[in-house]
């Protein structure tokens, strides 16, 4: 079965540890997301991807790093710089619109990693 | 300003109300709109997505508005099974593709 997967589940990390979120996908689609979502809130874009070694910053990168060495895959590093870390972590994909159509385009997400800094 | 803004809620109807959600965008060369549901807990899920010639999928319908940069959903007969989290999404517009949540409207359908 197509699908995006994220893992693990759930990630218990001592503060000052970097810890690595794992996202594979086998949808072949070419763009990639990670968002974060606190308790109560919306989803906040921490980097995405539109095409292997390439990525961009979203609106919240700080204290996070990505790769993109595969299209299938778009790990997430969630570094000691980031203060407040403990969160809940989406990963998404989809196609990108071609030329003028729009269509299809929306973004399929993994279970998500529920990451707990102690 | 948000890039997508949505009515903060939450929403508290009867079963078999009529709710409406409503989403404003910054962005005017934005390319797509979705409506997603999120569970508590869960990922989110897509409803449907949103054309101009606005699109109806059962109970649910969803208009789009460009010139003034608005988005809508609308709930019919609401179902107890209908309480979640809505969150309305906009595909950027600028060749970066980025895809911009808006922060959800909590809905709570009551007995």
């Amino acid at each position: 079965d197509g699908g995006i997967t994220q893992s693990p589940k759930y990630l218990f990390r001592k503060e000052g540890q970097n810890v690595t979120l794992s996202c594979e996908q086998n949808l072949n689609h070419d763009a990639m997301y990670w968002y974060r979502q606190d308790p109560g809130q919306g989803l906040r874009l921490i980097y995405y991807s539109q095409i292997v070694n390439d990525f961009q910053k979203g609106d919240i990168a700080e204290g996070y790093s990505v790769s993109r060495e595969k299209k299938e895959s778009f790990p997430l590093t969630v570094t000691s710089a980031q203060k407040n870390p403990t969160a809940f972590y989406l990963c998404a994909s989809s196609i990108l619109p071609s030329g003028g159509g729009r269509m299809n385009t929306e973004a399929f997400f993994g279970q998500g990693t529920r990451l707990t800094v102690v | 300003r948000k890039e997508v803004e949505q009515d903060p809620g939450p929403f508290n109807v009867p079963e078999g109300a009529t709710v409406a959600f409503n989403c404003t965008y910054s962005n005017s060369a934005s390319q797509s709109f979705f409506w997603y549901r999120q569970d508590c807990r869960k990922e989110p899920k897509l409803l449907m997505s949103v054309y101009s010639s606005g699109n109806e999928d059962g109970r649910f319908t969803a208009q789009l508005n460009r010139a003034s940069q608005y988005i809508s959903l609308l709930i019919r007969d609401s179902k107890l099974s209908d309480s979640a989290t809505y969150l309305c999404v906009v595909l950027g517009g600028d060749s970066s593709y980025k895809l911009i949540f808006g922060s959800g409207t909590r809905l709570l359908v009551r007995p």
